[in-house]
């Protein structure tokens, strides 16, 4: 089945600890993208990739890093640095010759601070 | 700057017909896009409007005026399992970021 693939899906960090969120997609599409969503919030945007290589920073990029070195894979590291981690995180993907530019969400991962 | 604003909570009755509007002012306008979230789930795409105009797929319609910055999703013949957060979002450039509204909450009574 062709879909898009968070874990873990419930995650815990330490104080000062940096944690790796996993995203992997098997549906060949060229844009990835990362959303943070609070409680009873939108979808702000955090990354995204529009192609292996390349990365731009969204709205709220500080205190988190990407990288994409393969076209299936987009992880998310949330740095010690991002002083309000606790979040659902949401990883989609997107392909660009699709007129409706359709994303396809993950099922997300929660982040909550110990 | 750029904003999406709809309204944070709507109610309606099963069966009724519900209309969740959605105004934008973005540097760039390339599309405007709904999608549903179950509490606790992942979004899913239901329409996509880059014209002026009204999109109908089954029971969901989607309405655009550009001129206005506007946009609205219409539900209809309500059910329970439509109870739901209906985000709009708008995508300023060609592959370029798509930008969410805060999400509107709606919950289909009996």
């Amino acid at each position: 089945d062709g879909g898009i693939t968070q874990s873990p899906k419930y995650l815990f960090r330490k104080e000062g600890q940096n944690v790796t969120l996993s995203c992997e997609q098997n549906l060949n599409h060229d844009a990835m993208y990362w959303y943070r969503q609070d409680p009873g919030q939108g979808l702000r945007l955090i990354y995204y990739s529009q192609i292996v290589n390349d990365f731009q920073k969204g709205d709220i990029a500080e205190g988190y890093s990407v990288s994409r070195e393969k076209k299936e894979s987009f992880p998310l590291t949330v740095t010690s640095a991002q002083k309000n981690p606790t979040a659902f995180y949401l990883c989609a993907s997107s392909h660009h010759s699709a007129t409706n530019e359709k994303l396809f969400f993950g099922s997300g991962t929660q982040l909550s601070v110990l | 700057g750029q904003s999406l604003e709809q309204p944070s909570e709507v109610t309606a009755v099963e069966g009724a017909i519900v209309q969740i509007n959605c105004t934008y002012q973005t540097s760039g306008f390339y599309g405007l896009s709904w999608y549903q979230q179950h509490d606790g789930g992942a979004p899913t795409f239901l329409s996509y409007n880059a014209l002026d105009g009204l999109e109908e797929t089954g029971r969901f319609s989607s309405f655009l005026s550009r001129s206005d910055s506007y946009g609205y999703l219409l539900l209809q013949e309500l059910q329970m399992k439509d109870s739901a957060s209906y985000f709009c979002a708008v995508r300023k450039n060609q592959g370029g970021k798509l930008i969410f509204g805060q999400g509107t909450e709606l919950s289909v009574k009996p």
